[in-house]
Parts: structure tokens; C-alpha cells; sequence
């Protein structure tokens, strides 16, 4: 079973230009999360897909953030423009459901976003 | 509000030697625990979780026990290894819910031989 992809590996682009970050899950995961580790500190949650809705965005920076999940299966992270400050790494997790013994999250390799 | 606490890296050991990561939580409720490591070139992978307190997950030779009275989850070994090297990150989240992961800063680990 493949597990969870992250597209790019390494991104590196100039301040104003706009990237998107992409996130295959583990089939059959309906929870689709986005987290981000700034500067070696503490991974921090950003946003919660239940199949194709966003359950929960608190974490989302700011409104140069944007996320989708059509269809429920892949999803995209979409930072327009980009800014110094959102270099780091974008990982992506899954997870089956809420119910006990599935709701453990599955990491991607993560996406290292350099802004210059 | 939640958050977790991890003791600063990097930890530096001589292969063989006891490791302990402490790790302390603040929770409203009561948590699930988790010890995620990364390593180099890699994603996070689970290392080993608790549900409840006096639970102790296990998983290669890692342990932590989930301590309600100290709040805490150290994850220890007995006797570490080169390959051991990497980032550990320690979590809580809310099962039954709608549970993001809340980590701690990361402490990374290396090992030489």
C-alpha cells in the first residue's frame, strides 16, 4: 500500500511568486491534514479535510493560504504570494476516520519550501 | 490551552547509552500520546503511541509510559544505536474527534559509534 506522497520534494522561488504544494493520501483516508515546521520549532497544524470539506482551517496563516481537496482524494496548498517568512517544511497526514484505532495520522516526507 | 513540551536538542550519545527525551504536556482533557521520529531524508513515522494513563507504548526498543500525575511521556531506550539517530518529535491529539496533532519542538538525537 503506497503511503502518503508529497509534491515537491524542495521548492525554491522568489518572494511574490506563488507555489503550490500537492498531497496524494493513503487511499481510503477521509482526513486529509496540512501541518508546517518554520525554522527548526514546533510542527504546527494548519488545516483538516474531511473528503473534500474543510473541517478545520484555525491554523491557516493568513489568506495567502489556500487549500483544496476536490473530489476527496488529492489535495493542493496554494501560497500566492509568497512571503520570506513561509519558508519551511509542509507536511501532509492522513488518517482512515475519527473511530478508535483508525484516527492515527500517516506522514508524508514533507515539502521543503525555500523562499528567497 | 494544549501544548507539549520537549527537552532541547541536540542530544549527543555514544552508541550503547541510555536515552531519555523528556517530554511534558498540557492538555484540557485527556490526551493521546505520541513519539513521531523523522529521519534524515525521511517523513515522520509513528515510533509508538499511549491512549491512556499508566499505558506504555512500545515499539524497537523504545518506551514511554504515559504519566497523568506528572503529565509527561519520556521516551527512553536502553541502548541506542547509529541508526538511531534522527529527530524526535512528541504529541498529543484527542481521539473521538476532529484531532489535530499538537507537537513539540523536536529533539534531535545523534548517535555515534
Amino acid at each position: 500500500e503506497a503511503g502518503v506522497t508529497q509534491f515537491p520534494s524542495h521548492s525554491v522561488i522568489e518572494k511574490g511568486q506563488t507555489v503550490t504544494l500537492r498531497c496524494d493520501p493513503i487511499s481510503g483516508h477521509d482526513n486529509l491534514y496540512w501541518y508546517r515546521r518554520v525554522m527548526g520549532k514546533e510542527i504546527k497544524f494548519l488545516l483538516h479535510f474531511v473528503k473534500e470539506s474543510k473541517q478545520d482551517e484555525s491554523g491557516m496563516p493568513n489568506n495567502r493560504f489556500l487549500a483544496e481537496r476536490t473530489g476527496g482524494t488529492y489535495s493542493t496548498l496554494k501560497v500566492q504570494p509568497a512571503e520570506l517568512e513561509d519558508s519551511g517544511v509542509y507536511f501532509c497526514a492522513s488518517s482512515q476516520d475519527q473511530t478508535s484505532g483508525r484516527y492515527i495520522q500517516y506522514f508524508g516526507a514533507g515539502t521543503r519550501l525555500s523562499v528567497l | 490551552g494544549n501544548s507539549v513540551t520537549q527537552m532541547e536538542g541536540p542530544v549527543t550519545l555514544s552508541e550503547e547509552a541510555f536515552l531519555t527525551i523528556n517530554c511534558t504536556y498540557t492538555a484540557t482533557g485527556y490526551p493521546s500520546l505520541f513519539w513521531y521520529v523523522q529521519y534524515p531524508g525521511e517523513g515522520l513515522q509513528l515510533l509508538l503511541k499511549a491512549t491512556k494513563a499508566d499505558d506504555k507504548g512500545s515499539n524497537k526498543g523504545f518506551e514511554a509510559t504515559y504519566r497523568k500525575e506528572t503529565t509527561s511521556f519520556h521516551l527512553e531506550k536502553g541502548s541506542v544505536q547509529v541508526s538511531d539517530s534522527a529527530v524526535y518529535f512528541c504529541a498529543l491529539t484527542f481521539s473521538g474527534g476532529y484531532n489535530k496533532l499538537i507537537f513539540g519542538a523536536g529533539t534531535r538525537l545523534a548517535v555515534h559509534p
